[in-house]
């Protein structure tokens, strides 16, 4: 069963609108923690934001949010004031486990493309 | 600069015929994994690395090997490549484990006919 799902394989969005890319995760392990990568046409992956399992709030990185939504499995990123840089391949991933003992895998979803139009 | 070599960044190559990706990092991080990338389907981590001498499998480990003999290297070698390894290649690290970002390299983008 997939893990990491991104159901939206391309989105188009205006310059300088906010934009939401989706991302439900599947589960059983109460501790998990949710990443959001960046991948330009350049091929370099590009680290955007963290939202641990246990973490109270949604995490925010500058123009970046994560939309937490635990009992819904859900974890969108959200761009704000959306920029033509912003045009790439975004990707969810998700790490289950504490990290401390046992597996250290990372799973990745499909990923997004995103083009910013200007 | 705090970086993940890798090199090759390109390859052509033949079925059979044994390849190394090798794999440097200079940040002093205790993790490291390898990732294939194939269109539809994201990335796959093929191994990872938690220290020197500790390696592991990830969801795609066939046809792989790895080796982790010292802190900063992490090569990924193909005994024997297959056509269904053509592929694009990361090599990440990370100093909090599976807990903290992923630095990652270029890539390295394998073709073998």
């Amino acid at each position: 069963a997939q893990k990491i799902t991104q159901t939206q394989p391309g989105m188009f969005v205006q310059e300088k609108e906010a934009v939401t890319l989706d991302c439900t995760y599947d589960t059983s392990d109460p501790s998990y923690g949710l990443f959001w990568y960046k991948q330009p046409s350049s091929g370099e992956m590009i680290f955007l934001i963290y939202q641990g399992s246990y973490d109270q709030q949604n995490a925010t990185e500058g123009r970046y949010s994560l939309n937490f939504q635990k009992a819904r499995k859900s974890a969108n990123l959200v761009i704000s004031a959306s920029q033509l840089g912003d045009s790439a391949m975004y990707f969810c991933a998700m790490r289950e486990g504490s990290g401390i003992q046992g597996a250290q895998k990372l799973v990745f979803g499909q990923g997004t493309r995103l083009t910013i139009n200007p | 600069e705090a970086q993940v070599t890798q090199n090759p960044r390109y390859l052509i190559t033949v079925t059979g015929k044994k390849l190394t990706v090798t794999c440097s990092q200079n940040m002093n991080h205790e993790y490291m994994s390898w990732y294939r990338q194939d269109p539809g389907l994201g990335l796959r981590q093929i191994y990872y690395s938690m220290n020197v001498e500790v390696t592991d499998k990830g969801d795609v480990p066939e046809g792989y090997k790895v080796s982790r003999k010292e802190k900063r290297n992490f090569p990924l070698i193909l005994e024997s490549p297959s056509p269904n390894q053509t592929s694009l290649y990361f090599c990440a690290s990370s100093l909090y484990g599976i807990r903290g970002p992923q630095h990652f390299g270029d890539g390295t983008r394998l073709s073998i006919l």
